[in-house]
């Protein structure tokens, strides 16, 4: 039972653009919510991360909006650069008890110069 | 470096045999959690410690188990291992009992069952 969804397995943008990657989760428990990126033989490291009582959250480069009736979140990059290709990872955690983050499968960002 | 060290970073053994891979957390952090990347799959959650004893655990294998020691170091031992057992597996440890502010990962243990 997958409960966060990246339907993306890849998404290739052109450097300056915007990218959105995006993300879907069922658990209407989940309360929090993070992004990772991840490079080549590399751990994944934290992006930023959303609480389920806001809709927005900015960071430099990067927006994270969260759609709770639809149960979707994205991450905006802009303007994106090569540094940012990179695997993503969307990660929920439920404010029920379980503490572990449950993780998309990752969508591949290729920024192309 | 993100202060979480994995050890060993490659590891090559056939079926049936039996391995440890070995976590360091982060300095002060007290909460360690290992994770399951195999081809094309998500970070599937494997278990928790927090403070050396076990917190949560997910779809873990029975022949898989793991502890964290005194010293807050963590092991996952794999038995009885099986081709599909191949996979990169991650740790990643928190300051705190949750990981509402975020893990700090490892860079992993690529396993090989050959």
């Amino acid at each position: 039972d997958q409960q966060v969804k990246q339907n993306s397995p890849s998404l290739s943008v052109q450097e300056g653009r915007i990218s959105i990657l995006n993300c879907d989760y069922t658990n209407s428990m989940f309360d929090y919510f993070l992004w990772y990126k991840k490079y080549p033989a590399e751990g994944p490291t934290f992006l930023i991360s959303i609480s389920s009582i806001k809709d927005k959250n900015e960071d430099g480069r990067f927006t994270v909006f969260l759609n709770k009736s639809a149960k979707h979140l994205s991450l905006h990059i802009v303007p994106s650069q090569p540094g940012d290709s990179a695997v993503y990872f969307c990660a929920a955690r439920s404010n029920f008890g379980n503490e572990k983050l449950t993780f998309g499968t990752g969508t591949r960002l290729t920024i192309i110069p | 470096d993100s202060g979480v060290t994995q050890t060993p970073k490659h590891l090559i053994t056939a079926t049936g045999q039996r391995v440890t891979l070995r976590c360091s957390p982060r300095s002060g952090d007290l909460s360690v959690y290992w994770y399951q990347q195999s081809l094309d799959q998500g970070l599937q959650f494997l278990i928790q410690y927090y403070n050396g004893e076990e917190r949560a655990k997910g779809n873990i294998l029975e022949r898989f188990s793991a502890q964290q020691f005194p010293d807050l170091h963590s092991e996952l031992n794999l038995s009885s291992l099986e081709l599909g057992d191949s996979a990169l597996y991650f740790c990643a440890s928190s300051p705190q009992l949750t990981g509402q502010y975020g893990y700090t990962f490892g860079s992993g243990t690529r396993l090989t069952v050959v």
